[in-house]
């Protein structure tokens, strides 16, 4: 699975968008872009993923780039429960062992 | 549709004690996993399954034993607890298809050991 570097944290006023990055410089080509996010202290929820094109759902889009060394994880109109820890995982394997780094924190302000 | 059920949701042992958390899915995934998270850390995988009958060792597997009798449950078993084990221990399931390849986490049992 690729090693992925995000910011340690983030702030955001409510109501803008959040975006937040992550590197996966190493990612194969056939290892998907996940992101998850965990609220306090709940168990992790799924977001979004994807592998070469731009995807959007109900929560967020997931932006990633051409070489596909780089994403960002977009909130349209962030609100205060999205405040936080987000995780960017990249993830191919046959049982995909998702690993977990320390991910962003964001928190989101009035 | 319950999801991901964990039980107990908290429990204090002492040293030496042993105990069984148990996880339960409705959702017939063939996949599942322990995980467990200490303060301020990410999620570290302890142990999964890829199917009923089947184990395998994750990132820290010691200490742990997991069995995967039917498909439901995923049951995570600490011999002889120890301090260091004091931790948040989340399970997960997920069905693998490439479209929607994604894991659905518990609630978490939130263990202390004195």
């Amino acid at each position: 699975d690729a090693k992925t570097t995000q910011p340690t944290s983030m702030d955001c006023a409510e109501g803008r968008a959040a975006n937040l990055p992550c590197n996966h410089s190493t990612i194969s080509g056939n290892e998907y872009v996940y992101w998850y996010r965990q609220i306090h202290s709940q168990g992790p929820q799924y977001i979004i993923h994807g592998l070469k094109n731009n995807e959007t759902n109900e929560m967020a889009s997931l932006i990633i780039t051409e070489d596909r060394k780089s994403s960002t994880l977009i909130l349209p109109h962030a609100t205060l429960r999205d405040t936080a820890v987000y995780y960017c995982i990249g993830n191919g394997g046959t049982a995909s062992k998702l690993t977990f780094g320390t991910g962003t924190r964001l928190q989101v302000t009035l | 549709n319950a999801g991901v059920t964990q039980t107990p949701k908290f429990r204090v042992l002492k040293t030496g004690q042993s105990m069984t958390l148990l996880c339960a899915q409705d959702m017939n995934h063939e996949y599942m996993y322990w995980y467990r998270q200490d303060p301020g850390m990410g999620l570290r995988l302890i142990h999964y399954s890829v199917g009923e009958g089947t184990t395998a060792k994750g990132e820290v597997p010691d200490g742990y034993n997991v069995s995967r009798l039917k498909k439901q449950n995923f049951l995570l078993g600490l011999e002889s607890a120890a301090p260091s084990q004091t931790s948040v221990y989340f399970c997960a399931s997920r069905s693998y298809q490439a479209s929607t390849d994604t894991q659905y986490f518990g609630p978490g049992t939130r263990l202390t050991v004195l």
